[in-house]
């Protein structure tokens, strides 16, 4: 596609379901990150691939949050029995190589209640 | 580890008026540095991009921005601000040497009065 696409854009959930926010990159871009957003914050690292490498997943904040990357392609990103606190807009980035710009989709909010 | 600076949370300028928004990053080499624009509700844009070569980088909409090695500042400037400039900065130090994860400024929200 033209650019890096995310989906949903809002998601309301309750306290306790899980969520999967799912990243379509740019194609041909070998690298992908998802970064959160909470009011008023700068950008938290989340987890980083980069084409068949392993995950880097230092920036996940608990094992309630996992993330995959099918055929080096879409990802997705897994909130299990969500929290209040994981309230924030999800973005997803891509970018051609290791080093260059990253180009982000414009997010997906989740709102939990 | 690489870390980013923006010791301003909000700039208020009257349109037309110049701008200057902080950025001062800590890396070991030479950094590749970027500057963000996001408006209300949607994903970040690329404004500009400093690899290497020539310190002062012009971006889109009228922006540019200097890369000074001795004070460890990639400020963005930009002569005469406009009411659509209002929005979310975000200054980056971008994937290089053994990190290949862009790091964030906090951001900086500029405020346009007219």
């Amino acid at each position: 596609g033209a650019g890096v696409s995310q989906s949903p854009s809002n998601k309301v959930t309750e306290k306790g379901k899980d969520v999967e926010l799912r990243c379509d990159p740019i194609s041909g871009h070998t690298a992908l990150y998802w970064y959160r957003q909470s009011l008023g914050q700068g950008l938290e690292f989340l987890i980083y691939f980069q084409g068949n490498s392993a995950p880097d997943k230092s920036g996940l904040p608990s094992d309630r949050f996992s993330a995959e990357r099918t055929g080096g392609s879409v990802s997705t990103l897994t909130i299990q029995r969500t929290q209040q606190e994981d309230s924030a807009v999800y973005l997803c980035a891509s970018s051609a190589t290791q080093g260059t710009e990253a180009f982000f989709g414009q997010g997906t909010r989740l709102t939990v209640v | 580890a690489q870390s980013v600076t923006q010791p301003d949370i909000h700039i208020t300028v009257s349109e037309g008026a110049s701008l200057e928004l902080r950025c001062n990053y800590s890396y070991g080499a030479t950094p590749y540095l970027f500057w963000y624009v996001q408006s209300p509700g949607q994903g970040l844009q690329l404004l500009l991009k400093y690899f290497s070569g020539d310190t002062l980088v012009q971006g889109i909409k009228g922006f540019e921005a200097e890369f000074k090695r001795s004070q460890s500042s990639f400020n963005l400037r930009k002569p005469s601000v406009h009411w659509s400039d209002a929005a979310e900065y975000f200054c980056a130090v971008g994937p290089s040497g053994g990190s290949y994860i862009p790091t964030f400024g906090r951001g900086t929200s500029l405020i346009v009065h007219p």
